[in-house]
């Protein structure tokens, strides 16, 4: 039972243009939320994160958005560049939990 | 040290033989996971260790994995009597501490025939 799912496996958008990356939660005990990047033979590394009492955060290309009565979080790249080609994957935690629980990850490819 | 590293990057073994895998975390880091990362999917928690404590191993798949950091900052991840079911990406990754951000080594890739 998947608590944090990620459906697309792969995505494919043109340099420039926007780049949008879903994830589903299950769990309403989780509050924070996070999106790593990962490129092949390295570690995922931290992109961006939110709380679950904001519904927006903003760091640069990369904005997270959270709508917590759906259960849906979202990760929007603009414009997208051909070094943001990577896997992304979403991950949630509750407060009180170390744990990340999460997605199986989408894969990004930035066409030129 | 600058980042997480992992060693060895890749471990072919033959089932029923014992594998032991390194994580050297960010060296101001208190806090230390491993997660196991099967192909196509995101990682999954095995355990962790806050310093030299490890207040939860619920995430280890059978009492053939075991965890230890002894001394609060290198820590290894033994296999004992590996199956094939084993082999997958095993990940290490460290925060300052468990509230934060983790930050992850690239991982050894686990194969057993």
């Amino acid at each position: 039972d998947q608590q944090v799912k990620q459906n697309s496996p792969s995505l494919s958008v043109q340099e420039g243009r926007i780049s949008i990356l879903n994830c589903d939660y299950t769990n309403s005990m989780f509050d924070y939320f996070l999106w790593y990047k990962k490129y092949p033979a390295e570690g995922p590394t931290f992109l961006i994160s939110i709380s679950s009492i904001k519904d927006k955060n903003e760091d640069g290309r990369f904005t997270v958005f959270l709508n917590k009565s759906a259960k849906h979080l979202s990760l929007h790249i603009v414009p997208s560049q051909p070094g943001d080609s990577a896997v992304y994957f979403c991950a949630a935690k509750g407060d009180s939990n170390y744990q990340l629980i999460w997605g199986a990850g989408t894969k990004l490819i930035i066409k030129p | 040290g600058a980042g997480v590293s992992q060693s060895p990057r890749y471990k072919v073994t033959k089932r029923g033989q014992d594998v032991t895998l390194r994580c050297d975390p960010i060296s101001s880091h208190a806090t230390l996971y491993w997660y196991q990362q099967a192909l196509g999917q995101g990682p999954e928690f095995l355990t962790y260790f806050n310093y030299e404590a490890q207040p939860d191993k619920s995430g280890l798949p059978s009492d053939r994995f075991s965890a230890e950091r002894p001394e609060g900052s290198i820590s290894t991840l033994t296999i004992q009597r590996t199956e094939q079911r084993d082999s997958a990406m095993y990940r290490c990754a460290s925060s300052q501490d468990r509230q934060e951000t983790q930050y992850f080594g690239p991982g050894t890739r686990l194969l057993v025939l």
